[in-house]
């Protein structure tokens, strides 16, 4: 079965730049989505369809692709960044997601 | 205002059947733009999507779980349901109802979870 791998773990001072990657067969066919969850919340939907960026998501979000990796970038990170992301794509029986980053800001 | 609302018990016993209901305000279930999706996260752990339903009916399950869930959905209530068969304390978990823009798409509102234990 398909899958999407991303990093356990990122850590970034503030001020820098984050970045979040995503590896997975089905991307080069597929769009991708990125969510943000902090703790206790559900997930918030930061960018959709690989790289846009949904009203409301700060312009410091933003994503892109290329082959079978997809990439957030996170411009500089604010304390308030600090959350697991996860990655979504799809494969043959519906939507699928990435095993999730925890973004740790030093 | 959007707003989905899971809703059932917290506690189900091993071997028994998770049931769980989603009430969506703000809008209309049978809105042809969208399909509606359950998705769990163990405690601790990552997301993983069980299964979506169009408003006729259409539903999509991940291959893993599909002999052990069903999804319905009650269009005159604005609500869809998850029924999980034969739970293992693996399922124990929170699951959140959401609003997907198309079969392989995004979700773009959810609920605010709800936790199910397995458990004796």
């Amino acid at each position: 079965s398909s899958e999407l791998t991303q990093p356990p773990s990122v850590s970034v001072s503030p001020g820098q730049t984050a970045r979040i990657t995503c590896s997975g067969d089905a991307l080069p066919d597929q769009y991708a989505f990125w969510y943000q969850q902090r703790p206790g919340q559900a997930p918030v939907l930061v960018i959709s369809k690989d790289s846009e960026r949904p009203s409301g998501i700060p312009e410091r979000f933003s994503g892109s692709s290329s082959g079978t990796t997809v990439t957030l970038t996170i411009s500089g990170v604010q304390a308030e960044d600090e959350a697991d992301y996860y990655c979504q794509s799809a494969d043959s029986s519906g939507a699928l997601f990435g095993g999730g980053t925890k973004l740790t800001v030093l | 205002q959007l707003q989905l609302q899971e809703s059932g018990p917290g506690l189900v016993k091993p071997s028994e059947t998770l049931s769980l209901t989603c009430t969506f305000s703000g809008g209309s279930i049978s809105d042809s733009r969208y399909y509606w999706g359950w998705i769990r996260q163990p405690p601790g752990k990552g997301l993983e999507w069980i299964g979506s339903i169009y408003f006729d009916g259409r539903t999509y399950y991940k291959s893993s779980l599909k002999s052990r869930g069903t999804i319905s959905v009650d269009t005159s209530k604005n609500q869809f349901s998850l029924k999980l068969s034969s739970v293992t304390a693996a399922d124990t978990a929170v699951y959140y109802c959401a609003r997907q823009n198309g079969p392989e798409t995004n979700f773009d509102s959810w609920g605010q979870g709800t936790l199910v234990t397995v458990s004796s």
